[in-house]
């Protein structure tokens, strides 16, 4: 198994622009959510999905957009890209709810000028 | 506010000693974990504790819950220059929604 994979690793955008970050996972996880990281903030849940067709808002969601078509694949999207979305994104995924260990992927450094 | 806050923001020991780090969360919780970070990697799932254990161990690790005081320890015994990384503790907002909220880490340094 791969586990779970993002792409890209590295983005430069200019400001305004949009991209979807890519996130995938062959561990047949129900649970997929994305996180942002920030120095001294930890990380911060955007949005999260508990099953094909189902999401929902985390704690910074503002600015992101997200849709889960199928089990294996949860990608962020930028519609407008903004300097304070400069950060480092991951991606995670659990077997069920919040009771499963997550397993998260590599990580997407984001940079917006 | 963020669920989950460790304590100390960063620690910094030598090899051999013991490093331990603590978490303070604000709302009832059903289970708690704790990760670790490597520098420039994702995050690591180390332990889980469920809101009715009171201690767990896996190998040099031991984590405790105390749930009347809203909080939780990471002891890492006998440090090595490997455990040199971020620790985070996450928890889950016992709430209609299936979150799971991370704090904002405690920066281990292990020294040779």
């Amino acid at each position: 198994n791969a586990g779970v994979t993002q792409t890209p690793k590295f983005q430069v955008l200019k400001t305004g622009q949009s991209m979807t970050l890519q996130c995938a996972q062959d561990m047949n996880h129900e649970y997929m959510s994305w996180y942002r990281q920030d120095p001294g903030m930890g990380l911060r849940l955007i949005h999260y999905s508990v099953g094909a067709g189902i999401t929902d808002q985390g704690e910074v969601p503002n600015g992101y957009n997200v849709s889960r078509s199928t089990t294996e694949d949860f990608p962020l999207r930028l519609l407008s890209a903004a300097p304070s979305q400069t950060s480092v994104y991951f991606c995670a995924s659990s077997m069920g709810t919040n009771e499963e260990t997550q397993y998260f992927g590599p990580g997407t450094r984001l940079l917006v000028l | 506010s963020q669920q989950g806050e460790e304590d100390p923001q960063a620690l910094s020991i030598q090899e051999g000693e013991n490093a331990t780090m603590n978490c303070s969360y604000k709302t009832s919780i059903n289970n708690l974990q704790w990760y670790r970070q490597n520098s420039g990697r994702g995050l690591v799932h180390l332990i889980l504790i469920r809101s009715n254990e009171r201690e767990k161990h896996s190998g040099r690790l031991r984590v405790t819950l105390d749930t009347s005081k809203k909080s939780s320890s990471l002891l890492i015994t006998a440090s090595r220059a490997a455990d040199t990384a971020s620790y985070f503790c996450a928890t889950d907002a016992r709430t209609s929604y299936d979150k799971v909220i991370f704090g904002p880490g405690t920066s281990l340094s292990v020294i040779p």
